[in-house]
């Protein structure tokens, strides 16, 4: 079982729709869970990062955990053609959490 | 700009080459990460250190060789790589452990000829 498991996509929604993706994770004791975005040629840069079970929103970003399901989602609210990227998921892991294990990645296309 | 810099941004090397990729970060981090990218799969953790101590080697190859003399600069050594070594090589840093928010550089791809 992988440990970090993402849908490769495309998620292909219209411009001002609501994106929504997810991420399922292998360890339980997980505590930390990011969402990079990275544009093609590009490195991941930080979009949100979240601790605590429920919601988190940071502008038209919202990241969702529920760590008894094992589940991270991002919802992406008024999708623009600009937020078309790979989305990464990270989990930390590692004995002292000092590492983070990335899924494969969605790929998002926003359609103006 | 990250704070985290990568130079060569690009390198093609030979089979028989010996090269080095440089990672400065002037983020005041104490912990610095090599990740791995090829085309269509998730990034690979190759090594980390903190605190200048390598605390992580995820069964990488012996060809690839990892120094970290301060922490702020981290090298990863490179010396007879094979074509399917070619990929994007992410330098990342963090501030200690645990809820560690990683943040990487641009990257130096990697073409191995």
């Amino acid at each position: 079982q992988k440990e970090v498991e993402q849908n490769s996509g495309p998620l292909s929604v219209p411009e001002g729709a609501i994106a929504s993706l997810n991420c399922t994770y292998s360890d339980r004791g997980s505590q930390s869970f990011f969402w990079y975005r990275q544009y093609s040629g590009k490195s991941p840069e930080l979009i949100m990062s979240i601790y605590s079970n429920g919601d988190k929103e940071d502008g038209r970003f919202t990241a969702q955990l529920n760590k008894a399901s094992q589940y991270v989602s991002l919802l992406i609210r008024d999708s623009q053609p600009s937020d078309s990227a790979t989305y990464l998921c990270a989990v930390n892991a590692g004995e002292y959490g000092n590492k983070l294990v990335f899924g494969a990645g969605t790929i998002l296309r926003v359609k103006s | 700009e990250t704070g985290v810099t990568q130079t060569p941004r690009h390198l093609v090397m030979g089979m028989t080459n010996k090269k080095s990729l440089k990672c400065e970060q002037h983020l005041g981090h104490n912990a610095m990460y090599w990740y791995k990218q090829s085309a269509k799969k998730p990034l690979e953790l190759m090594f980390v250190y903190s605190l200048e101590e390598r605390v992580e080697n995820n069964s990488v190859p012996s060809r690839f060789s990892p120094e970290c003399p301060n922490s702020s600069h981290l090298f990863l050594h490179l010396h007879t790589l094979q074509p399917e070594d070619s990929a994007l090589y992410l330098c990342a840093s963090s501030q200690g452990r645990g809820r560690n928010t990683i943040y990487f550089g641009e990257g130096s791809w990697l073409t191995v000829v």
